[in-house]
């Protein structure tokens, strides 16, 4: 597609429930992040991807949180057992370049419209 | 460790004024700074960013930003803005890793 997409864009879980959040890249682009924003704050990082390799994941709040790109395109945030802190608006962005020189990966990068959890 | 400062929540202005969006940063080294611009139910923009040379950059849709070393600034400006450019802008910064870390946003209202 031409840009990020992100599914769903809503997402209403119940504390406990699991959920999987699906980020579609753009078409050849090397670099994945994801972010978490919370209400009123600016986004925090939660993971990197180059291809199929996670090469970063130290912002992953706890270990329910897993993210995975099999493929080396889509990929899947998910998140076990939600609780009502994870509610958040969770952003996707991609990039082309895998440089050594990594702050080309990041003036690059494009960011999905997100997907709104809430968790009640 | 890097820290981003939005020193105003929002800022509320006339059409056709002036304005500046104000951004502190902390790093002890260097550092690349960006702005974002995050529109109503859509993804983050990239406006700007400084990697090195010219401390002052210009970006899309009229805005621009001056680098400050001395006062680790990276304050935002629009000579004249439009009811269009409402949106939350965030300013972040990098020091060459793989994480961009943001300030809190603040939300710019153009008034009529």
């Amino acid at each position: 597609g031409a840009g990020v997409s992100q599914s769903p864009r809503y997402k209403v879980a119940k504390r406990g429930q699991d959920v999987a959040l699906r980020c579609d890249p753009i078409s050849g682009h090397v670099s994945l992040f994801w972010y978490q924003q919370a209400l009123g704050q600016g986004p925090e990082f939660l993971t990197y991807f180059q291809n199929e390799a996670q090469l970063d994941k130290s912002g992953l709040p706890s270990d329910r949180f897993f993210a995975e790109r099999p493929e080396g395109s889509v990929s899947t945030l998910k998140i076990q057992r939600t609780q009502q802190e994870d509610s958040a608006v969770y952003l996707c962005a991609s990039s082309f370049r895998s440089s050594p020189r990594r702050t080309e990966m990041n003036t690059e990068a494009f960011f999905g419209q997100g997907t709104r959890l809430t968790v009640v | 460790a890097q820290s981003v400062t939005q020193l105003d929540s929002q800022v509320p202005v006339f059409e056709e004024a002036p304005v500046e969006l104000r951004c502190n940063y902390s790093s002890s080294v260097s550092v690349y700074l960006f702005w974002y611009v995050q529109y109503p139910n859509q993804g983050l923009q990239l406006l700007l960013k400084y990697l090195s040379g010219s401390t002052l950059v210009k970006g899309i849709n009229g805005f621009e930003a001056e680098f400050n070393k001395s006062q680790t600034s990276f304050h935002l400006r629009k000579p004249s803005v439009h009811i269009s450019d409402t949106a939350e802008y965030f300013c972040a910064s990098n020091t060459g890793g793989f994480k961009t870390i943001f300030g809190a946003g603040t939300r710019l209202f153009v008034k009529a």
